[in-house]
């Protein structure tokens, strides 16, 4: 079982529809990340949290570390926005990276 | 402001011969550096960090090697490739503990 998991594995969505993707862990965990990585391979990350809700234009990723649970949200989605989303947490034992699968997102216009 | 480069951006390369990709990042000193690989429908995953000149951890046992010659060089090499090396390898740099900026990826294909 993978560390970290992701839901939905793929995700298609009309222009302008709001967007969840959810990611659990079951590490102990320092900080958690949101990538985007876009067809071509180039990652960017969108967020780096370890408690609480952070805004970024459209986008917003929260945390519940109770839970060992994060969602990243994109308010008023776009074409553009269509890319894979990897949620990626730091474990706090040995601090290594384990990542999701990702998320396929497709936004259709 | 910083950049980070890798290169080739992509390679065929047969079963058997050797590999080197390259990454260096610009306008940052003595940065952390990490290569990553994503294999085909699955994860990212750590293969070697280094934090200094010389310095690499391996974060599982392969048919990978890393090496850092100079502070912002960092080089993932194969002696001899296998099938299952194909996929696509990240180079990442960062200054602090929890930070990771990506590289542009390198695509390769064992065949």
């Amino acid at each position: 079982k993978n560390e970290v998991e992701q839901s939905p594995q793929n995700l298609t969505a009309q222009e302008g529809e709001f967007i969840t993707i959810n990611c659990s862990y079951s590490v102990g965990i320092s900080a958690l990340h949101w990538l985007q990585q876009h067809p071509g391979g180039g990652i960017v990350s969108l967020f780096m949290l370890s408690s609480g809700k952070k805004k970024h234009g459209r986008l917003i990723a929260t945390i519940n570390i109770q839970e060992k649970h994060s969602s990243l949200h994109i308010t008023a989605s776009h074409p553009r926005d269509s890319a894979v989303y990897i949620c990626a947490v730091r474990g706090s034992t040995l601090g290594r990276l384990y990542f999701g699968r990702g998320t396929q997102l497709t936004v259709w216009p | 402001s910083q950049t980070i480069h890798q290169w080739p951006a992509t390679l065929v390369q047969p079963v058997g011969s050797p590999l080197s990709l390259e990454c260096t990042v610009e306008g940052t000193s003595n940065p952390n550096l990490y290569w990553y690989r994503q294999a085909a429908g699955r994860g990212l995953q750590l293969l070697f960090y280094s934090v200094g000149i010389g310095q690499i951890s391996s974060e599982v046992p392969q048919n990978l090697s890393a090496s850092r010659p100079q502070d912002r060089q960092f080089i993932l090499s194969s002696k001899k490739l296998l099938l299952s090396d194909s996929g696509f390898y990240l180079c990442a740099w960062g200054l602090v503990y929890n930070e990771q900026f990506f590289g542009p990826g390198t695509r390769l294909t064992v065949l």
